[in-house]
């Protein structure tokens, strides 16, 4: 089975502060994305990465980047949290031609 | 235009009937398509995918894939109050390249 892991499943920030959230998987593959959800809005993808040191915007980067020095693990960083950056946030990967799978996700609240 | 559109509910079914759910995609170039059940507070959970025209089943679940209709539905069987959850459908492939594209999904309830 997949495994997807975020580092926290709960998280809660101040505002200004440089947050960083993690994500592993286990099973070497080339995909990896970052996406948060907030009610009402679905699903919207932040940023992407097809391979390690690569890594592509999505539809709402803005106030974000990543990074994916090794293959297993993607980062995502808000460089300086904002309250409107509270939200649920999914990390998931795929190899090509397969099913996507998530993690457990990280609820994220910045006061 | 929403690239893929699912049917607006939320949807309210009695338990043991069958729940329709139903999308549909813009760009005739996507070749896989996913179901993905979300319940309240977690992630998404994959539960169906579809790669050619036709049905799939799988257990209590039938997924139906029409490209010429560029039409995507789920079909739940004697369904059951833990299925009630958020429905999530993605299109994959075309000009997203690399990612999925979802729907913005649908609230099934399942009622007693």
């Amino acid at each position: 089975d997949v495994k997807v892991t975020q580092s926290s499943r709960y998280l809660v920030k101040r505002t200004g502060e440089k947050v960083f959230l993690e994500c592993v998987q286990d099973m070497d593959h080339e995909n990896m994305f970052w996406y948060r959800q907030d009610p009402g809005l679905g699903l919207r993808l932040i940023y992407f990465s097809y391979d390690v040191k690569m890594k592509e915007k999505g539809d709402i980067p803005e106030g974000y980047s990543v990074s994916r020095e090794k293959k297993e693990r993607f980062s995502l960083i808000l460089e300086s949290a904002s309250t409107n950056q509270t939200s649920m946030y999914l990390c998931a990967s795929r190899t090509e031609m397969q099913p996507q799978h998530f993690g457990d996700g990280t609820r994220l609240s910045i006061l | 235009q929403k690239e893929v559109e699912q049917n607006s509910g939320p949807l309210s079914v009695p338990e043991g009937a069958i729940a329709s759910l139903n999308c549909t995609y813009s760009d005739r170039g996507s070749q896989s398509f996913f179901w993905y059940r979300q319940y309240s507070g977690k992630s998404p959970e994959l539960i169906m995918s579809i790669y050619s025209n036709g049905d799939k089943e799988d257990g209590r679940f039938t997924a139906q894939l029409n490209k010429a209709s560029q039409y995507v539905s789920l079909l739940i069987r004697d369904s059951q109050p833990s299925d009630s959850a958020t429905y999530l459908c993605a299109a994959f492939g075309g000009t997203s390249y690399g990612k999925l594209t979802f729907g913005q999904g649908t609230i099934l309830t399942v009622h007693p």
